[in-house]
């Protein structure tokens, strides 16, 4: 099965500065990779997902690449700000008939103001 | 949309006893997740449904963890007996794979689960 490895688990930045989360997997049959976002005390929502079709995605602050070739991919927040803080989770699996992803452990990341 | 719901949202039950999660997925949504979040291990897929039928069950812990999905729009996960081991919060997530390409999986609030 999959296995998404995710680095690092606690991230520090300072406000107005960028912050990378970086995400390995296993299995090279993987085409959807997601990212979720998790406050405080609330459920995880997806912030950006990249399809192995393309190497890179951005909306607005948030951005996405993907290197099929590495198995790598990582998301970049420019320009952070504090709502920015929250737990961040890196999934990849198939997309399609059979949906199933596999989590990546979370990096939490801290925006210092 | 209401989006995905789930009660009880916080349980508290002693060793022994039975525990039911209940869950209604977003309307039309034809995939519905369960997972398992704890500080040790992260989030974890415990089953998965497609058109009510369970496709993985490998995240089961044990015989202990029941799921079904009677109809599209319900689905329980039975926790029977519960251990102190199983508290955690229990999300379930529903997704449309109706032959569109987005996969998004909607989370719902959670339930927090703690066994004394």
């Amino acid at each position: 099965g999959e296995n998404v490895e995710q680095h690092p688990s606690t991230l520090s930045v300072q406000e107005g500065d960028s912050a990378v989360i970086k995400c390995t997997y296993s299995d090279s049959a993987s085409n959807y990779f997601p990212w979720y976002k998790q406050e405080l005390g609330k459920r995880p929502q997806l912030i950006i997902d990249i399809r192995s079709n393309v190497g890179e995605k951005k909306d607005q602050r948030i951005a996405v690449t993907l290197n099929k070739t590495a198995k790598h991919f990582s998301l970049h927040i420019t320009e952070t700000q504090p709502e920015d803080s929250a737990v961040y989770f890196c999934a990849g699996g198939t997309s399609g008939g059979y949906q199933k992803v596999t989590f990546g452990t979370g990096t939490k990341l801290q925006v210092i103001p | 949309d209401a989006g995905v719901i789930q009660s009880p949202r916080h349980e508290v039950t002693e060793m022994g006893q039975e525990v039911t999660l209940r869950c209604k997925p977003i309307s039309g949504h034809n995939s519905l997740f369960w997972y398992r979040q704890t500080m040790m291990r992260g989030l974890e897929l415990l089953i998965y449904f497609n058109n009510n039928v369970p496709i993985d069950d490998s995240g089961m812990p044990e015989d202990r963890f029941s799921a079904k999905m009677p109809n599209a729009s319900f689905s329980t996960l039975k926790i029977q007996p519960s251990e102190p081991r199983d508290s955690a919060v229990y999300f379930c997530a529903s997704s449309s794979n109706s032959g569109r390409v987005t996969d998004t999986q909607y989370f719902g609030p959670g339930t927090r689960l703690t066994v004394l």
